[in-house]
């Protein structure tokens, strides 16, 4: 069975500082890979995906996210946060060789950007 | 263009009774799956529709049913609900059978007394 781990469970920063939100999943078949965003108050939105191809992806605001296949990994970054980014950011994951579209979240990283 | 649409957008219900929720999918969008998510939770998967049918279905007891219509909208349903239900509710939509992009719908809360 697929699992995500997201280790940090709230990370506060300031303005402009760099941001990265660690995800691992475990799973040994092929993956597609999603970083969602819950804003305050408002609904689940995709910030980015993996699908295949470059392992480097770039999704809105700014986000991008890294697969490195032999760490399990999909790491979201941003270089500069900014107060708007506050937020709650689940990573997901899904079997693709199992056919089905189920996707297994992480329990979510609360992040705070002080201004 | 319509995104995803659940109603209602709360509900409060006790313990034994039974609640029904609905979907409504993104345009263009024929698979919706539910996700229940608790409070300091990710979501987790209980189910998922395509063309009428439940196609997947997550570690969720048989209380928890659903139907997919021919317009493509869905309902969930939770019998003998227990405080344990209490929970954000999620819809999410996508097209076709196979692995694509799944888009979330603002959630039915959902507290059992």
């Amino acid at each position: 069975a697929q699992s995500v781990s997201q280790h940090n469970h709230h990370v506060i920063l300031s303005e402009a500082a760099s941001l990265e939100l660690g995800c691992n999943y475990s799973y040994g078949g092929t993956v597609n890979l999603f970083w969602y965003v819950q804003y305050p108050g408002q609904h689940l939105q995709l910030l980015l995906k993996y699908f295949s191809g470059d392992p480097l992806v770039k999704g809105i605001k700014g986000f991008e996210a890294e697969f490195i296949k032999s760490k399990f990994s999909f790491n979201l970054r941003k270089p500069s946060v900014q107060w708007s980014d506050t937020a709650e950011y689940f990573c997901a994951v899904n079997a693709v060789d199992t056919g089905f579209q189920k996707l297994v979240f992480g329990t979510g990283t609360r992040l705070l950007v002080s201004p | 263009d319509a995104g995803v649409t659940q109603s209602p957008t709360h509900l409060i219900k006790t313990r034994g009774q039974q609640v029904t929720l609905r979907c409504s999918p993104k345009s263009g969008h024929d698979t919706v799956s539910w996700y229940q998510q608790a409070l300091g939770q990710g979501p987790q998967f209980i189910f998922q529709y395509y063309e009428e049918e439940e196609r997947q279905r997550g570690n969720f007891p048989d209380r928890f049913s659903g139907h997919q219509y021919p317009n493509y909208s869905s309902e969930l349903n939770v019998n003998a609900l227990l405080l344990g239900d209490s929970a954000l509710y999620l819809c999410a939509s996508s097209f076709g059978r196979y692995q694509e992009t799944q888009y979330f719908g603002p959630g039915t809360r959902l507290l059992v007394l």
